[in-house]
């Protein structure tokens, strides 16, 4: 099983700061097959990411991804109040597919 | 536009079982691989199975195999996952999603509670 690890388990930061988020693989995702999902409280996931880098449709181009192999990135250009929530990346390449345990977004 | 709406959930004891059902719409159901995810209460996500679009693959996490069964009825564009052998564990929201590169549409969930 690929155990993902996210960074940090809370990040801190205040509107308008650029937000880096990380996900770590124990094993290589080939085929970048990674997605990212952001989670409102109450509220089901959406998906914001996949294939490491694709923008899904109707997500702001304030959310980008990047990476590959084993080390995955999200980035925030630009917070928004509504972005202060979790977020969780997920890889796809092996079954049992996976999820990280998540990082939280807060204000600083 | 898309549609999933789950049911099936509720309160059950160690031991027992349910059925949950997820109502798909707005989108050719038969072209579609479709997940469930859990999340257990103030948890993070948990990928739970997956089934190709004509329901001849299947997959399972390591925690549902041997107890959860999926499957679908692409005729009544209908997701199903049956859940045997429940345990406190097991108490989750149950969220059914549409594949497509990424979950990219989500139910709003059904709640399974197990306890005596």
């Amino acid at each position: 099983e690929i155990v993902l690890t996210q960074s940090p388990d809370t990040l801190s930061l205040s509107p308008g700061e650029r937000a880096t988020l990380s996900c770590r693989a124990s094993q290589s995702v080939s085929s970048n097959n990674l997605a990212w999902y952001q989670q409102k409280p109450g509220q089901a996931p959406r998906a914001l990411i996949y294939g490491a880098s694709r923008r899904a449709p109707g997500i702001p181009d304030r959310f980008s991804g990047s990476g590959s192999g084993t080390d995955f990135t999200l980035t925030i250009s630009r917070l928004e109040p509504e972005d202060f929530v979790v977020y969780y990346c997920q890889q796809y390449t092996t079954f049992p597919w996976t999820f990280g345990h998540g990082t939280k977004v807060d204000i600083k | 536009q898309v549609q999933l709406v789950e049911s099936g959930g509720g309160l059950v004891k160690p031991g027992g079982s349910l059925r949950l059902s997820c109502a798909a719409s707005g989108f050719s159901f038969t072209d579609y691989s479709m997940l469930w995810i859990r999340q257990a209460p103030g948890k993070g996500l948990e990928w739970v199975s997956y089934i190709n679009s004509n329901g001849g693959a299947v997959y399972y996490a390591d925690p549902a195999k041997g107890r959860f069964t999926i499957s679908r009825d692409n005729a009544k564009n209908s997701l199903f996952l049956q859940l045997n052998s429940l345990s406190a564990e097991d108490t989750a929201l149950y969220y059914c999603a549409k594949w497509n590169y990424g979950a990219d549409s989500w139910g709003q969930g059904t709640l399974v509670t197990v306890s005596s």
